[in-house]
């Protein structure tokens, strides 16, 4: 079965500090995977999303993600973290097709942004 | 952009009342989906639907029913709602007939139930 994994429930960085969020996913086909965001109280934005291709891909506000096959995963990355970077993260994997059109969600990361 | 549109952003109900949640997207999507979000336990899937009047059950979809009459519109209803319904229910809507379509979601309705 498929399924999505985020190992770290919570982290926290200095503001200008670099990031990496962590996913690692299980799916037997080739994974259609993507990067949400949801800032405090509001619904999920999308961040960047894989299908094909080159394997790192870019996304909004700076984010980027890149996909290893051989390690099953999909980790965000961004340079330098923005005091508003701070929010909750989840990454996902296409189901499938048909009726099995859905996605398979990770439990979400949180991230906190020190001064 | 696409719109998804949750009817109410806070709300507060009663126990045993019928309680109705409703969504509205703009973009002809033929996929709708209801989550509630707990704190520790991410998305959970309660229903889907891939086309008007055609529904599908998640991961948890006990207690809850649901209605789409119209291509826009997928409603969430509480049969009769209890104390452990309070959570986070999001609303969300994608187009075509794979997975590999980015969901769109609403902002969410926080739902209390006293």
């Amino acid at each position: 079965a498929q399924s999505v994994t985020q190992p770290d429930i919570h982290i926290t960085v200095s503001e200008g500090a670099s990031l990496e969020l962590r996913c690692n996913y299980s799916y037997g086909a080739t994974p259609y995977l993507f990067w949400y965001v949801q800032s405090p109280g509001q619904g999920l934005q999308l961040l960047l999303k894989y299908f094909s291709g080159d394997t790192l891909v870019q996304g909004i506000k700076g984010f980027e993600a890149e996909f290893k096959r051989s390690q099953s995963s999909f980790n965000l990355r961004k340079p330098s973290v923005h005091w508003s970077d701070a929010a909750e993260y989840f990454c996902a994997v296409g189901a499938g097709a048909g009726n099995n059109r859905k996605l398979i969600w990770g439990l979400g990361t949180s991230l906190a942004v020190n001064p | 952009d696409v719109k998804v549109t949750q009817s109410s952003r806070y709300l507060v109900k009663r126990t045993g009342e019928k309680v109705f949640l409703e969504c509205v997207q703009d973009m002809d999507h033929e996929n709708m989906f209801w989550y509630r979000q707990d704190p520790g336990l991410g998305l959970r899937l309660i229903y889907f639907s891939y086309d008007v009047k055609m529904k599908e059950k998640g991961d948890i979809p006990e207690g809850y029913s649901v209605s789409r009459e119209k291509k826009e519109r997928f409603s969430l209803i509480l049969e009769s709602a209890s104390t452990n319904q309070t959570s986070m229910y999001l609303c969300a809507s994608t187009g075509g007939h794979h997975s590999n379509q980015p969901q769109h979601f609403g902002d969410g309705t926080r739902l209390s139930i006293l």
